[in-house]
């Protein structure tokens, strides 16, 4: 059973928009989620994360919002430029939790 | 900075065949783990390494195996190789132990194919 979720396969946005991305998880345990962004034939790096004493993290056009009593949480891109297009992955740990990914979502941004 | 390096980047096995794929972190980063990526699944967890010295089976381990060399190396090994698993593998470390609260760094991945 899936502990992260990210149910949005795919993404399309129009440049200039705000792309948002969701993710859902279901063990409470869980208190540092992470955003991971991969281009093909690369490795994922790392994007942005959040902790859960916190509500919002922002790092330029990136902003993660945890909204830890529905267990969601959500990545907003403003503005989406074409070089945002990749695979996002949601990851969650905390205590002794491995990090768990979610099965990505693909954000297509058109020009 | 190299950060961490996977050899090789791409390999073609035969069912059956065995191969070792190599990891190996700069960073003296403490942590080590394999996973592997396929079409719709994720990154889903193979082996990790939390330490020197240490091994730990992950989400999927049935049909692999890991060596924990050093504290800059951890290796896969596929001993009879399946067409199941053909993926693409990577390798990442991180600072803390695991479940700590560090990011990722990762490798570039190796393209597998077991025809």
């Amino acid at each position: 059973d899936q502990q992260v979720k990210q149910n949005s396969p795919s993404l399309s946005v129009q440049e200039g928009r705000i792309s948002i991305l969701n993710c859902d998880y279901t063990n409470s345990m869980f208190d540092y989620f992470l955003w991971y962004k991969k281009y093909p034939a690369e490795g994922p790096t790392f994007l942005i994360s959040i902790s859960s004493i916190k509500d919002k993290n922002e790092d330029g056009r990136f902003t993660v919002f945890l909204n830890k009593s529905a267990k969601h949480l959500s990545l907003h891109i403003v503005p989406s430029q074409p070089g945002d297009s990749a695979v996002y992955f949601c990851a969650a740990s905390g205590g002794s939790y491995i990090p768990t990914f979610g099965r990505g979502t693909s954000l297509i941004v058109h020009p | 900075n190299a950060g961490v390096t996977q050899t090789p980047k791409f390999q073609v096995l035969k069912t059956g065949q065995s191969m070792t794929l190599q990891c190996a972190q700069d960073m003296n980063h403490n942590s080590m783990y394999w996973y592997r990526q396929d079409p719709g699944m994720g990154l889903r967890l193979i082996y990790y390494s939390a330490s020197e010295g240490t091994t730990d089976k992950g989400e999927v381990p049935n049909g692999y195996n890991v060596s924990r060399l050093n504290k800059r190396e951890f290796s896969l090994r596929l001993e009879s190789a399946a067409p199941s698993q053909t993926s693409v593998y990577f390798c990442a470390s991180s600072a803390g132990g695991a479940g700590a609260n560090y990011g990722y760094t990762f490798g570039s991945g190796t393209r597998l194919t077991v025809v």
